[in-house]
Order: structure tokens, then C-alpha cells, then sequence
């Protein structure tokens, strides 16, 4: 059974750092594409990020309104894939999912249950 | 970016009748290498992860009832629950993802009338 678990989300003031993790099992870790999805209260989801496999040259993408403030990384040997969120926004607020890519990184076949993440002073 | 809008923003449909969410792409998302639609549909229900139903914009994931069909190409694309159930009250989300960034409609809300 493939499961995907979120961690460390909670609240955090504008300018702050967040780490979040998501523990994956269930799947061969090392050969899927992860993404985080965010969902913003009264909005639609939001592809937040990406990171490649190893083989694919761990490759980084984001989404404008986080580039350069979240950072994606991941660690096979642990099947734990971050998101790093420093200067964090107001409108960072959202529940975080972590996803897994289907094949070749298209749609997202797994969610995590989500980890709620509020930015406020 | 690929903006993807759906309507309605909500509907209510009476037990066994059908439900039809649309969706429709600022641009095209049909791949003329495959010939292929790179277009998802989710399921979300409060409190728990979005569920895939559809993907490559009519092939329905595993375990997914067959009431629900996705249908459409290019930009327009609908979702398709033949005979609702209580179940299947829920947001119902469409995604590209043709090319980055990764851009999901704004969601639409199915509810029994």
C-alpha cells in the first residue's frame, strides 16, 4: 500500500522558516518524481514544486510565487522527500500535500493527507 | 501559464441522476507527438488526500467506479457521473500537465439536491 505522510507543518510568522517532510512507503522511492500541492483556504490547489529522481538529475522546478524562498530536496535512502519554506507570506497559508508523480512525472497518482502550514503575525 | 477554469463553481443533482463537470484550457493540451490529452481529473473530499479518477483525460485509474467518464480534447473536457451517489459528494478538480508549471482548475462542488 503506498502511503505518503506529512510532517512538521504549524505556525510560523511572516519573514519565518518551515521545514515540512513527507515519508513515503509502499513504492519504489527512488524512481518517482515528488511534488508538493498546496491547497489555500477558499482556493483551488496550487502546484507548489518538484523534484526529479537521481536518474533524471534530481532536477528542481517550482512555481513562480515560491521561487526562490522554497527549496526541494530528497533523500532515497530514507524515502523522505522536504520542503524547505523560509521568507515565509501570508498568502503561504495552505495545506500542504505531498505528491507522488505518475510515470514520467505527469499526473499525480498518490497524495499524502496533507499538513497545514499558517503564516500569520 | 496554462490557466484551467471549470463550471459550474458548484451544482446540486438528485441521487442517480447524472452530473457533468466541464473544464476547459487556456491553450491546448493535446500532445500531437502521442496524440494524447495531458489532462487529470481529482476527487477531494474534507479531510482526507485528493483521489485520481481520470487521467490522460478519459482513462479512469484503477478501482475508480465506472459511473464516472472523462471525456473532451484540446481545451474542452467534462466529467462525467453517470448515476450520483452519496459517496461522491466532493470537489472535483481538473489538472494539466502538458507543461510546467502544473496548473489545476479551481474546483467544482457536487452535492445531492
Amino acid at each position: 500500500e503506498v502511503l505518503l505522510v506529512e510532517s512538521g507543518g504549524g505556525l510560523e510568522k511572516p519573514g519565518g522558516s518551515l521545514r515540512l517532510s513527507c515519508a513515503a512507503s509502499g513504492f519504489s522511492f527512488s524512481g518517482a518524481w515528488m511534488s508538493w500541492v498546496r491547497l489555500a483556504p477558499r482556493k483551488g490547489l496550487e502546484w507548489v514544486g518538484r523534484i526529479k529522481t537521481k536518474n533524471d538529475g534530481e532536477t528542481k522546478d517550482y512555481s513562480a510565487p515560491v521561487k526562490g524562498r522554497f527549496t526541494i530536496s530528497r533523500d532515497d535512502s530514507q524515502n523522505m522527500v522536504h520542503l524547505d519554506m523560509n521568507g515565509l507570506k501570508v498568502e503561504d497559508t495552505a495545506l500542504y500535500f505531498c505528491a507522488k508523480g505518475g510515470p514520467y512525472g505527469t499526473y499525480f497518482d498518490y497524495w499524502g493527507q496533507g499538513i497545514m502550514v499558517t503564516v500569520s503575525s | 501559464d496554462i490557466v484551467m477554469t471549470q463550471s459550474p463553481d458548484s451544482l446540486a443533482v438528485s441521487l442517480g441522476e447524472r452530473a457533468t463537470v466541464n473544464c476547459k484550457s487556456s491553450q491546448t493540451i493535446l500532445h500531437s507527438s502521442n496524440n494524447k490529452n495531458y489532462l487529470a481529473w481529482y476527487q477531494h473530499k474534507p479531510g482526507q488526500p485528493p483521489k485520481l479518477l481520470i487521467y490522460w483525460a478519459s482513462t479512469r485509474e484503477s478501482g475508480v467506479p465506472d459511473r464516472f467518464t472523462g471525456s473532451g480534447s484540446a481545451t474542452d473536457f467534462t466529467l462525467t457521473i453517470s448515476s450520483l451517489q452519496p459517496e461522491d459528494v466532493a470537489v472535483y478538480s481538473c489538472q494539466q500537465y502538458y507543461t510546467d508549471p502544473f496548473t489545476f482548475g479551481p474546483g467544482t462542488k457536487v452535492n445531492i439536491k
